[in-house]
């Protein structure tokens, strides 16, 4: 079946701590994952994404890991800023991504303290 | 350079009625996809339309339709309005075929009355 389950549903953390929000998904022909950052009353931007044929990826404080073999990925932020507070989504292409549909996670709240 | 645009912004509609939003995709996007975003939960697919053929479809039922034209422009019709139906709708472009990034545009909340 095509699921993405996210973990935890919301997180708090002191300005300056790491966040980590983690993903398991269902379909093991998937094969690219994204994911968004929304802020309230905006769009889903994206801010990372990674294919399957690399275990790690980084963009600043950002970064993504993935476990084929486990079936999830993990979004890593470092350094946290209050302006880092929104709801993350991560995703997931059933059916290895014949198509462009992508099954979202159920999105973590993440509310960085100053 | 612009990113994906949708109008109308914001739009409310009775029961009943029926709906069509609008899509232009990022200059040299070829893929449009239609999400819709229920409060407080992730995007849901609805139709992926590439090189104006439908590549993808999710499970909404037949009142939902959309096409893409020449210009890659694509609209998003619902017919029968239902309350369920108030959601943020989303338009994704990316370059071609997957897997590639998708960029999301602002999107237009339908709120059904």
């Amino acid at each position: 079946g095509e699921n993405v389950e996210q973990h935890p549903s919301t997180l708090s953390v002191q300005e300056g701590d790491s966040a980590v929000i983690k993903c398991t998904y269902s379909d093991s022909a998937s094969n690219y994952f994204p994911w968004y950052k929304q802020e309230l009353g905006k769009r889903p931007q994206l801010i990372i994404d990674i294919r399957s044929n690399v275990g790690e990826k980084k963009d600043q404080r950002i970064a993504v890991t993935l476990n084929k073999t486990a079936k999830h990925f993990s979004l890593h932020i470092t350094e946290t800023q209050p302006e880092d507070s929104a709801v993350y989504f991560c995703a997931a292409p059933p059916g290895g991504g014949a198509t462009n549909k992508l099954i979202f996670g159920t999105g973590t709240l993440l509310a960085v303290q100053p | 350079d612009a990113g994906v645009t949708q109008s109308p912004t914001h739009l409310i509609k009775t029961r009943g009625q029926h709906v069509t939003l609008r899509c232009s995709p990022i200059s040299g996007h070829k893929s449009v996809s239609w999400y819709q975003q229920v409060l407080g939960q992730g995007p849901q697919f609805i139709f992926q339309y590439y090189e104006k053929e439908e590549r993808g479809r999710g499970n909404f039922p037949d009142r939902f339709s959309a096409r893409q034209f020449p210009n890659y422009s694509s609209e998003l019709n619902v017919n029968a309005l239902l309350l369920g139906d108030s959601a943020l709708y989303l338009c994704a472009s990316s370059p071609g075929r997957p897997p590639l990034p998708q960029h999301f545009g602002d999107g237009t909340r339908l709120s059904i009355l």
